[in-house]
């Protein structure tokens, strides 16, 4: 049983657009949630979080949108970098524990 | 940055070999983690630590154990290897507190022919 979805395992995006990640999660009781970037080869490094009293952070090109009533959250990053390339994970905080979705394979193109 | 180390990086075996992954961090953390990740899928808490002396299982079974005798030091050990241990292994810490992110050493590739 899934408690973290991410329902796209890839998405590509050109250069200097917007990137849009989604993820979703079935537990209400779910506070909060970040998110995790991976380059091969390498172990994941946070990115940026969100707790459930506010349905909005932005750092930098980064803004992650949280609707707790569809229990959804989002990463928005604009504009897109070569660099942005990379596997991105979401990961909501349980009982002392993260559970993290399946990934999106990010790819910017030039 | 986060100072959190593993080695080996990469590592093929072959099957019924005893091993350890080693994970160590500076950073005076409380909490560690081990997670398992294979391609394209979540990664899969196995075992966690809120301190010396202190080793919980995780959510996925798994025939490794770990050992918490120092602070900065969380290896894990298959006592014999086989090929569907194959998989990334990914350390992890974090502060005490509940909310706190974890902070990700480079993984091990595990290979066991």
């Amino acid at each position: 049983d899934q408690q973290v979805k991410q329902n796209s395992p890839s998405l590509s995006v050109q250069e200097g657009r917007i990137s849009i990640l989604n993820c979703d999660y079935t537990n209400s009781m779910f506070d909060y949630f970040l998110w995790y970037k991976k380059y091969p080869a390498e172990g994941p490094t946070f990115l940026i979080s969100i707790s459930s009293i506010k349905d909005k952070n932005e750092d930098g090109r980064f803004t992650v949108f949280l609707n707790k009533s569809a229990k959804h959250l989002s990463l928005h990053i604009v504009p897109s970098q070569p660099g942005d390339s990379a596997v991105y994970f979401c990961a909501v905080q349980g009982a002392q524990k993260l559970v993290f979705g399946q990934g999106t394979r990010l790819t910017i193109n030039p | 940055e986060a100072d959190i180390y593993q080695t080996p990086r990469y590592l093929v075996i072959g099957t019924g070999k005893k091993i350890t992954l080693e994970c160590s961090q500076t950073m005076g953390h409380d909490k560690m983690y081990w997670y398992q990740q294979d391609p394209g899928m979540e990664l899969h808490l196995i075992h966690y630590s809120y301190g010396v002396n202190s080793t919980e299982k995780g959510d996925l079974s798994s025939e490794s154990t770990v050992s918490r005798i120092r602070t900065e030091h969380f290896p894990l050990t298959l006592e014999s290897a086989r090929p569907s241990h194959t998989s990334q292994y990914l350390c992890a810490s974090s502060e005490a507190g509940t909310n706190d992110e974890q902070f990700f050493g480079p993984g091990t590739r595990l290979t066991v022919l």
